[in-house]
């Protein structure tokens, strides 16, 4: 069964922390994603990676930055929490063949930024 | 299926009714089409996907119709059933091997 585990379901920290989501694939893939998710917004995309220590800008990477130092995980960094940065974070990684089309995902870290 | 602002739509219906899940996309250049269901408390799971030549698509219990001339898509449920409440998101992709672009999400509520 393929699996994407997020390092923590609930987060909350204070405003100017530095704060590291990580998420973890047991697939082998190659290919990992970083999305926000908001309430009437949906997901939207924060970083990409297609390889280790590749990384691609999605739509919304201001404030963000990510590492991917092997290939089973990929780390979303906030350099200094904001309170605009509160939302649901998940992780999500297609299986290899080229096709973002079936992406497996990860429960979802709800950060809370005080 | 687009909400704007910070409400989503919702859609209610009946548990044994058929569901009918609207979605507008953007760009007429993207060639697949996917669906996402979202259940409470957890990531989005992927449904059913189509490609910019078909315009009906089945699965198991779910239909995915795309009419490109108005560029809407659609997810059909049949027989809808209370483990089918959940949040559905449309996604498109320009080429297949692009980043996704999520649509906004319809809340579905089946009623017992």
């Amino acid at each position: 069964d393929v699996k994407v585990t997020q390092s923590s379901r609930y987060l909350v920290k204070r405003t100017g922390e530095k704060v590291f989501l990580e998420c973890v694939q047991d697939m082998d893939h190659e290919n990992m994603f970083w999305y926000r998710q908001d309430p009437g917004l949906g997901l939207r995309l924060i970083y990409f990676s297609y390889d280790v220590k590749m990384k691609e800008k999605g739509d919304i990477p201001e404030g963000y930055s990510v590492s991917r130092e092997k290939k089973e995980r990929f780390s979303l960094i906030l350099e200094s929490a904001s309170t605009n940065q509160t939302s649901m974070y998940l992780c999500a990684s297609p299986p290899g063949g080229g096709s973002y089309n079936e992406q497996f995902f990860g429960p979802g870290t709800r950060l809370t930024v005080l | 299926g687009e909400s704007v602002g910070l409400h989503l739509p919702t859609l209610s219906v009946q548990e044994g009714d058929n569901s009918i899940i609207n979605c507008a996309y953007s760009n007429s250049a993207s060639d697949y089409f996917i669906w996402y269901k979202q259940e409470s408390g957890k990531g989005p799971q992927f449904i059913i996907d189509i490609r910019s030549n078909m315009d009906k698509r089945q699965g198991q219990r779910v239909t995915v119709l795309l009419n490109k001339t108005v560029k809407h898509l659609s997810l059909q449920i049949a027989a809808t059933q209370p483990g089918d409440s959940a949040v559905y998101f449309c996604a498109e992709n320009y080429s297949g091997n692009t980043p996704l672009v999520f649509g906004k999400g319809t809340r579905l509520s089946v009623i017992a």
